[in-house]
Parts: C-alpha cells; structure tokens; sequence
C-alpha cells in the first residue's frame, strides 16, 4: 500500500486567514485527488490533479502536485466558516487497479 | 441527477450477528468499490466491481467479508459473525469506469455492539 500523510492532522483558524495543508507520499502517484468531507456524509471530490508541477485554482482554492508526483499542498485564501471540513489526498494505487488510497485527512475548522 | 444512495444510513447489530449493507450507485456508472472509514481515519479501499465482477478485493480483511453485485447495478457488502472491530463507517462510491472520479455515497455507520 502506498502511504499518503498529511499535515496538519488538525488547524483551527479565524475567518479570513489563510491556510496551506501538505500531502506527502514517497510513492508516485499516477494522479492525486482531493476530497473534502463534512460530518455524517461522504467524501466529495474537489480536484483531481494529474501532470508533475500542475496547479488547479477552484474558487479560493488552489491545489498544487509536486513535479515528482510525490505530494500535493492546498492553500485556501481568505477561509470561510464554510470551508470547515475534513480536507482528505487520494491517490490511485498503481499495484492495486483503480483503489484509491486516503491520507488520514486535515480537519479544519474556521471560525467567525 | 440521483447521487450514490446507501442503506441503511445507520445499522446496530449484536456481535456474532450477519449484516448487509446496500450500495446503489449513479446511474451508468460501471465501476463500484466500497471502502471502510474508522474514525479520525480515511477511507480504506475493501473491494472494486466493474459489471458484475470483482476486480479487486484486495482490500477485504478476511473471508467474514463478502460482497456481489448480480446485476452489474445495485452491490451488498455481506459481513458474517460481526466483531466489535467491524465497527465503522462503510462508504459506497460509483464512477463511469476503472480510473475515473470516484463519487461517493453517504456511508452507513455499522455499531456492533
């Protein structure tokens, strides 16, 4: 299993603030997929980045894959109260089909 | 259009006792895989369809773990003699074929007690 590990395990910021969270690997990944996850509910795909060195922008998000293809970063620019969630990296697991394998995920909580 | 639907959203169970969980998955979709997510932890990969059969079922951690899926549609994760270990939260996903986004249902959180 290829092991994905994100950081911060936990963050808890103000409105407004800005926040980057990191998925590092030391497998590469065919592509690499984020996910945010809200209480009693499942994961909802934001982003799936595919190409070394790519950055996608979703809104006040932006989400970068190392050029090795290694790891990932999300940056949030001027945090909601509606961002609050558990943030979670996937890759597919290229000994295993099309599994994806989850980090343990970020959760954040934003703040008024 | 209708998302990933699971049933039931919520299952207790006495330990020892045989449990089926329901996925049914968006419409068109070829591909489905169910995953287990324990808590403060993510989803981890049980087993992958594609039509009718089992791709993978790596992931499955023993054989109390069973899972079909008849019609190439709707699959049942089947778990034998239940332990308190099993205890989580299933998550049912669906995409257009193998390598495509993964959509995913609302989980059914399985207490066995």
């Amino acid at each position: 299993t290829q092991l994905l590990e994100q950081s911060p395990q936990f963050l808890s910021i103000q409105e407004g603030e800005n926040l980057t969270v990191y998925c590092n690997s030391s497998s590469v990944f065919s592509s690499l997929q984020w996910y945010r996850q809200e209480p009693g509910e499942g994961p909802v795909l934001l982003v799936t980045v595919v190409t070394g060195g790519e950055v996608k922008k979703l809104k006040r998000l932006t989400f970068q894959f190392g050029d090795a293809r290694k790891d990932s970063s999300l940056h949030i620019t001027a945090a909601q109260t509606g961002d609050t969630g558990l943030y979670l990296c996937a890759g597919e697991d290229s000994n295993s089909g099309y599994a994806l394998n989850f980090g343990k995920g970020t959760s954040l909580l934003v703040t008024p | 259009g209708a998302g990933v639907s699971q049933t039931p959203s919520n299952k207790v169970t006495e330990k020892g006792k045989y449990v089926e969980l329901r996925c049914d998955p968006i419409s068109g979709h070829t591909a489905l895989y169910w995953y287990r997510q324990s808590l403060g932890q993510g989803p981890e990969f049980l087993i992958y369809f594609q039509g009718t059969g089992a791709a993978d079922d790596s992931g499955l951690p023993n054989d109390r773990f069973f899972a079909v899926r008849p019609e190439g549609s709707v699959s049942t994760l089947k778990i034998q003699r239940t332990e308190r270990g099993d205890s989580a939260v299933y998550l049912c996903a669906s995409s257009f074929g193998g390598g495509h986004e993964q959509y995913f249902g609302p989980g059914t959180r399985l207490t066995v007690t």
